[in-house]
């Protein structure tokens, strides 16, 4: 166990809905980084937080936000769903930004399917 | 051209055979370099970092050749629990990790 904890771990929602997704990191842990897994597929960067603040986001559109709190937990929203949206949603925490980050610990996923 | 890429498998091989996974990345900038195990329906988890004068972990030896781009695992004496999706990720300048496809493996009794 990573002592990163994600919840839903399973949503079904349909087309143009919105959804918000939460990650707990790990104790210690101050950054928080997203990915979106498609089946048959390794993990996409959606975006990462540094203590409270974005630190680098990957090739997805703005309905695509996140937020982290000063606990370091985490969420992730995703506004107008499409259906290429369904995936597994995978939350990795790490102890700090840079270098210090180099070993990033995943929860079990949110599985997400929009129907 | 996608900036990590691997074998697409699946690598089908009986138990006790040594199995080899390769991966190039396009960015030479990149800084740090991993693989992970990916087990059906569940989180990726770290097995090893690859570093420049290779490394090994049991019956598991990384590899890195800089110059070429290329990374890669060997597997020996393979078991039934190593039947998994074997990732190859890569660390960018900004320390964001970008992944492969993955390269499933399936180990035969």
């Amino acid at each position: 166990e990573t002592g990163v904890t994600q919840s839903p771990t399973h949503l079904i929602k349909t087309r143009g809905q919105q959804v918000t997704l939460r990650c707990s990191s790990q104790s210690g842990h101050n950054t928080v980084s997203w990915y979106q897994q498609a089946l048959g597929q390794g993990p996409q960067f959606i975006f990462q937080y540094y203590r409270e603040e974005e630190n680098g986001r990957g090739n997805f559109p703005p309905r695509f936000s996140g937020l982290q709190f000063p606990n370091y937990s985490s969420e992730l929203n995703v506004n107008a769903l499409e259906l290429d949206d369904s995936a597994l949603y995978l939350c990795a925490s790490s102890g700090g930004k840079g270098l210090a980050s180099n070993e990033q610990f995943f929860g079990p996923g949110t599985r997400l399917t929009v129907l | 051209r996608k900036e990590v890429e691997q074998d697409p498998g699946p690598f089908n091989v009986p138990e006790g055979a040594t199995v080899a996974f390769n991966c190039t990345y396009s960015n030479s900038a990149s800084q740090s370099f991993f693989w992970y195990r990916q087990d059906c329906r569940k989180e990726p988890k770290l097995l090893m970092s690859v570093y420049s004068s290779g490394n090994e972990d049991g019956r598991f030896t990384a590899q890195l050749n800089r110059a070429s781009q290329y990374i890669s695992l060997l597997i020996r004496d393979s078991k039934l629990s190593d039947s998994a999706t074997y990732l190859c990720v890569v660390m960018d300048s900004n320390y964001q990790l970008i992944w492969g496809a993955g390269t499933k493996l399936i180990i035969k009794p």
